[in-house]
């Protein structure tokens, strides 16, 4: 099984909302990645959660905020977006973050729009 | 800076015809990732591979890794339009490092 689930599927926000995005695996993983993906372009790394712990966070603006409740969840609190924000968000896990030869699996993605 | 190109950047082909798509670098990794991504979905795994000179099929699909692990093919057989897609190459060392993708169209 090398599923990684991620919900809702579509999201529309307002720029005042907040809301969350999450994603789930099953696989005994200890890394989890947020990237952000605009169209035809490749995958753009967020954050990188190794161990539970934030390990990478890619100069990423404060209205995205990332939450690791445990090894098998990854969450993205997201409020007062900008229409720019509109992108696919892929969460992605792997069996351990630097490791060298380390796969990443990726989930379906959340197609978020701002208005 | 590890980096990683790709080409070419856009293709569009009949069904039925042969392609190669490259994914080059001036590091060396040790293993490549083939993902293929539809629109509006995640990057799907196709192959892995780990050895210099690999060669792994899959199905009308041919991956090549090369010799000094610094550089990849994928060649594509009879293409159909199922084969439409973005094709990614992710490079694995230290961290992993994603090519900027080949946008394939195969019309029918």
């Amino acid at each position: 099984d090398t599923e990684v689930t991620q919900t809702p599927k579509h999201l529309v926000m307002g720029m005042t909302n907040k809301k969350s995005l999450k994603c789930e695996q099953h696989m005994g993983h200890r890394a989890m990645y947020w990237y952000k993906q605009k169209a035809k372009k490749p995958p753009e790394l967020m954050f990188v959660y190794s161990y539970e712990k934030l390990s990478i966070n890619e100069s990423v603006p404060s209205r995205f905020s990332p939450e690791c409740p445990n090894s098998s969840l990854l969450n993205l609190h997201l409020h007062a977006l900008q229409p720019e924000d509109s992108a696919l968000y892929l969460c992605a896990s792997s069996q351990d973050w630097g490791m060298r030869g380390d796969i990443q699996y990726f989930g379906a993605g959340t197609r978020l729009s701002v208005l | 800076t590890q980096l990683l190109e790709q080409s070419p950047q856009f293709l569009s082909i009949q069904e039925g015809e042969n392609l190669t798509v490259y994914c080059n670098s001036s590091s060396v990794f040790s293993s490549l990732q083939w993902y293929r991504q539809e629109p509006g979905e995640g990057p799907v795994l196709l192959v892995t591979v780990v050895t210099g000179g690999e060669v792994k099929k899959l199905k009308r699909l041919t991956f090549q890794f090369g010799d000094a692990r610094k550089d990849s093919s994928l060649h594509i057989t009879a293409a159909q339009p199922g084969d439409t897609g973005l094709y990614l190459c992710a490079g694995a060392g230290d961290k992993v490092i994603f090519g900027p993708g080949t946008s394939l169209s195969v019309i029918p």
